[in-house]
């Protein structure tokens, strides 16, 4: 299985809701990243978490607020988002945070559009 | 200032015909490079990585080549067909210190192959 699931594949919010993207993987990767994409951009990395722990925050807003419950689960919550905030959300894992030569799979991504 | 500069930005060709995409880097130091595939508002999917000694990997009808002296790569798709049709990206990973190694993405390049 070399699958990481996102959920939902697609989500509307308004800029006063709260809700939460879900990331899930079972291939004992002890990586985990959220990344965002805009149209016609590459992604963009805005966290990182290594052993269930946060490892890399790239100044993202406090209204994104990233967990892992657990070695095969990463959450991001959305606060109070903007409409600039609308993208593809993509998240990734790896074997280990030391990317070296270790291969990183991607999830489908959440399309994410805030209104 | 590390960047990752792939050409063509866009592509159209006929179905059965061969390309070849290029990529340029300047990051260092450079630990790997990978080819992505990415269909439209999905996620990523690995094509091929590739270390600094490696200079051809091939992976059904995708080849990619690496000379690292000259930090240049290439994607060449053989006997393309329609489902080819995605952006493919270039993504260089970087010793960001320590045993933390960061991904480079490339902006693309947009291939269309049409019947």
């Amino acid at each position: 299985d070399t699958e990481v699931t996102q959920t939902p594949k697609h989500l509307v919010m308004g800029m006063t809701n709260k809700k939460s993207l879900k990331c899930e993987q079972h291939m004992g990767h002890r990586a985990m990243y959220w990344y965002k994409q805009k149209a016609k951009k590459p992604p963009e990395l805005m966290f990182v978490y290594s052993y269930e722990k946060l490892s890399i925050n790239e100044s993202v807003p406090s209204r994104f607020s990233p967990e892992c419950p657990n070695s095969s689960l990463l959450n991001l919550h959305l606060h109070a988002l903007q409409p600039e905030d609308s993208a593809l959300y993509l998240c990734a894992s790896s074997r280990g945070q030391g990317f070296m030569n270790t291969e990183a799979f991607f999830g489908q991504g959440t399309r994410l559009t805030v209104v | 200032k590390n960047q990752v500069e792939q050409s063509p930005q866009s592509l159209i060709i006929l179905e059965g015909k061969n390309c070849t995409l290029q990529c340029n880097y300047t990051v260092s130091p450079f630990s790997n490079l990978r080819w992505y595939k990415q269909d439209t508002g999905r996620g990523p999917v690995s094509l091929t990585i590739m270390t600094f000694s490696e200079n051809t990997k091939s992976n059904g009808r995708y080849t990619a080549t690496l000379d690292a002296d000259t930090k240049q790569s290439s994607l060449h798709i053989t006997a393309s067909q329609l489902s080819d049709s995605a952006s493919y990206i270039c993504v260089v990973s970087v010793n960001s210190g320590g045993s933390n190694y960061k991904l480079t993405f490339g902006k693309g390049t947009l291939l269309t192959v049409n019947p």
